[in-house]
């Protein structure tokens, strides 16, 4: 099945700096990824959704100038925690779906990235 | 608005049989996935009903009815790697899932 590869698994940071995360479509093109943050015992919560060649979609209550997102290519979206505090500490997930004729049949998941800010 | 519920958290014993309930009220419904996902990874696919009724894969099952917004999981002869938390998700369509909180699912001996 389709692959999406996620970079890093786990990062560490000081408050304060920033952190770029990888999501790379291995055997497809992913014209659309999408962007989760998951905190401990909940589910995942829609960020944003990255289109290659256009601007980011962020759900409300997101802020875009923190959560930065750039789809430069059909394999390879990136998501920048820019200026970092302990309170983005979170799991990030990203995901492509499985586009089959007009119709998408699953979302493949990157292994995701446990971000801790200290 | 959108809501999707689920149990928080089910215990059952190994080999027995256990339904994992999801009722939703979203916008627009293209789909409903399940999801299983261990604590500190990525979900990973289990099924996805488009249609209403049942369909079957190996030890999992899926059901749904569109009508009354409701779907369930049906994890039988459980085996003790099947403690994990069970997501369910709603495609709206336009590419947008919704997911459900999950419910933790505990089987002991």
């Amino acid at each position: 099945g389709a692959v999406v590869s996620q970079h890093p698994s786990r990062v560490i940071c000081k408050s304060g700096t920033s952190v770029k995360i990888e999501c790379r479509s291995l055997d497809f093109q992913a014209t659309t990824m999408f962007w989760y943050r998951q905190f401990p015992k909940k589910s995942l919560m829609l960020m944003a959704t990255s289109n290659e060649g256009s601007k980011a979609t962020y759900e409300q209550g997101v802020e875009k100038d923190k959560f930065l997102i750039n789809h430069a290519s059909l394999t390879l979206s990136t998501l920048t925690v820019t200026s970092a505090h302990p309170e983005d500490s979170s799991f990030y997930i990203c995901s492509a779906p499985n586009i089959q004729g007009a119709e998408d049949t699953e979302a493949f998941f990157g292994q995701g990235t446990r971000l801790t800010v200290v | 608005g959108q809501n999707i519920d689920q149990p928080t958290e089910m215990t059952a014993t190994e080999g027995a049989i256990v339904q994992i309930n999801c009722t939703y009220q979203t916008s627009g419904f293209n789909g409903l996935f399940w999801y299983q996902q261990h604590a500190g990874e990525a979900p990973t696919f289990l099924s996805y009903n488009v249609l209403d009724g049942l369909e079957e894969k190996g030890r999992f099952s899926s059901f749904l009815s569109r009508s009354k917004g409701y779907s369930y999981l049906l994890l039988k002869e459980l085996q003790m790697k099947d403690s994990a938390s069970y997501l369910c998700a709603v495609y709206t369509g336009g590419f947008k899932t919704i997911f459900g909180a999950g419910t933790r699912l505990f089987v002991k001996a």
